[in-house]
């Protein structure tokens, strides 16, 4: 069964600084790959995803991510975070079941905390 | 165009009683699909629903059903509330369940469900 894996719960970085958020999924095909932000009081929003082709996608906001199948590793970064980006960051994976039918299958997050 | 609303945001329950959460979708938007949030299990998938029919289900016990309208709004019920059913509960809509995970999932605010 597919599974993701963000090893990090809490990360504090500072204003200005760079961001790498872990995440690591297990699949046996080729994975559809997302990551979403969550804000207080709000619901998920996609940053981006990797189906196919080029392995560093560009997201919104300043985000990109780099899928590394050799480390079945899909990392988020940003190079300079600024303080709206407190909040929690989710990996899925999606899987498409013999009968067509997509699911998600979500990391159980990272909460990025910024400090000035 | 307004997003996917959810309503109540907010609900208190006892265990035992029954609940219902609405979600009015995306206005063209026709996949509806539900996702249960807790600190100790994350997101987890419930159901998807398309043209007033469920199209996917996850790993939830019967006492978690849901149902589409005509006019592509949704509601799931919980019965028999027990303590562990105290989540944030998603919707998320999207134009069409198919397309390889093509087309974007748009999240709900969420409803806050607290079950005393």
């Amino acid at each position: 069964a597919q599974s993701v894996t963000q090893p990090d719960i809490h990360i504090t970085v500072s204003e200005g600084a760079s961001l790498e958020l872990r995440c690591n999924y297990s699949y046996g095909a080729t994975p559809y790959l997302f990551w979403y932000v969550q804000s207080p009081g709000q619901g998920l929003q996609l940053l981006l995803k990797y189906f196919s082709g080029d392995t560093l996608v560009q997201g919104i906001k300043g985000f990109e991510a780099e899928f590394k199948r050799s480390q079945s590793s899909f990392n988020l970064r940003k190079p300079s975070v600024h303080w709206s980006d407190a909040a929690e960051y989710f990996c899925a994976v999606g899987l498409i079941s013999n009968f067509g039918n997509e699911k998600l299958t979500f990391g159980t997050g990272t909460r990025l905390t910024i400090i000035p | 165009k307004a997003g996917v609303t959810q309503t109540p945001r907010y609900l208190i329950k006892t265990r035992g009683q029954q609940v219902t959460l609405s979600c009015s979708p995306i206005s063209g938007h026709r996949s509806v699909s539900w996702y249960q949030q807790t600190p100790g299990q994350g997101l987890q998938f419930l159901f998807e629903y398309f043209s007033e029919t469920q199209r996917n289900k996850g790993n939830f016990p019967g006492r978690f059903s849901g149902r589409q309208f005509s006019n592509s709004r949704s509601e799931m019920n919980v019965s028999t509330l027990e303590l562990g059913d105290s989540a944030l509960y998603l919707c998320a809509s999207k134009p069409s369940p198919g397309g390889v995970f093509a087309d974007t999932q748009y999240f709900g605010p969420g409803t806050r469900l607290t079950v005393l």
